[in-house]
């Protein structure tokens, strides 16, 4: 199906593992992006790209990496998650840089 | 921290009646967006309204954008019970050649009583 994918929609992990949320578009967006979305805080950017290879770090880059080898997938790593870490991430896709983002469904992380 | 900050940060409204929003942000803009979302979606986009344009009209949407107050409203008219979500702004900050990353705000969450 055409649109962006983010996968798993649930997770629960233990502090310390490493995790790899997924995502994925089919349009061929050149820009995709990480954000995290807590209580109190809005959406906060994790990770940006501009095109494959290339990406750049937001708001609140720490303790998470990104990779962008092919230009419709964009995944996010927790290196070691934390409890801190336990928030929704939504994944998003544009076309045309800043206007209109087109964004995935999410992934509920908790990490216990 | 955030660029754009939403006000009320919630409201609840009868069926049929308008709905206001606002948004003040910090730094200047390239454009200013609208997003919705739904409980337990992603967010879905609304509008968007560039630095130069100070109204603009989507179906029952109306946004205004007054750049030197740095801030925008949104207008929900004749409102639905299937507008209950949460409404969040979104700035794109002039910041040179290749600016493309949003910055949101917290959002209003609007309760539309059927």
């Amino acid at each position: 199906d055409a649109g962006i994918t983010q996968s798993p929609r649930y997770k629960i992990t233990e502090t310390g593992r490493q995790v790899t949320l997924m995502c994925h578009q089919t349009w061929s967006h050149s820009y995709m992006f990480w954000y995290r979305q807590d209580l109190g805080h809005g959406l906060r950017l994790i990770y940006y790209s501009a095109a494959a290879d290339i990406t750049d770090k937001g708001e609140v880059p720490d303790g998470y990496v990104v990779s962008r080898s092919k230009t419709e997938n964009f995944p996010l790593t927790l290196e070691s998650a934390t409890r801190s870490q336990t928030s929704v991430y939504f994944c998003a896709s544009s076309d045309q840089g800043s206007y209109g983002y087109t964004f995935g469904s999410g992934t509920r992380l908790t990490v216990v | 921290s955030q660029q754009g900050e939403e006000d009320p940060q919630a409201l609840s409204i009868q069926e049929g009646e308008n709905a206001t929003m606002n948004c003040s942000y910090k730094t200047s803009i390239n454009n200013l967006q609208w997003y919705r979302q739904n409980s337990g979606r992603g967010l879905v986009h609304l509008i968007l309204i560039r630095s130069n344009e100070r109204e603009k009209h989507s179906g029952r949407l109306r946004v205004t954008l007054d750049t030197s107050k740095k801030s925008s409203s949104l207008l929900i008219t004749a409102s639905r019970a299937a507008d209950t979500a949460s409404y969040f702004c979104a700035t794109d900050a002039r910041s040179g050649a290749g600016s493309y990353q949003l910055t949101f705000g917290k959002g209003t969450k609007l309760s539309v009583i059927p």
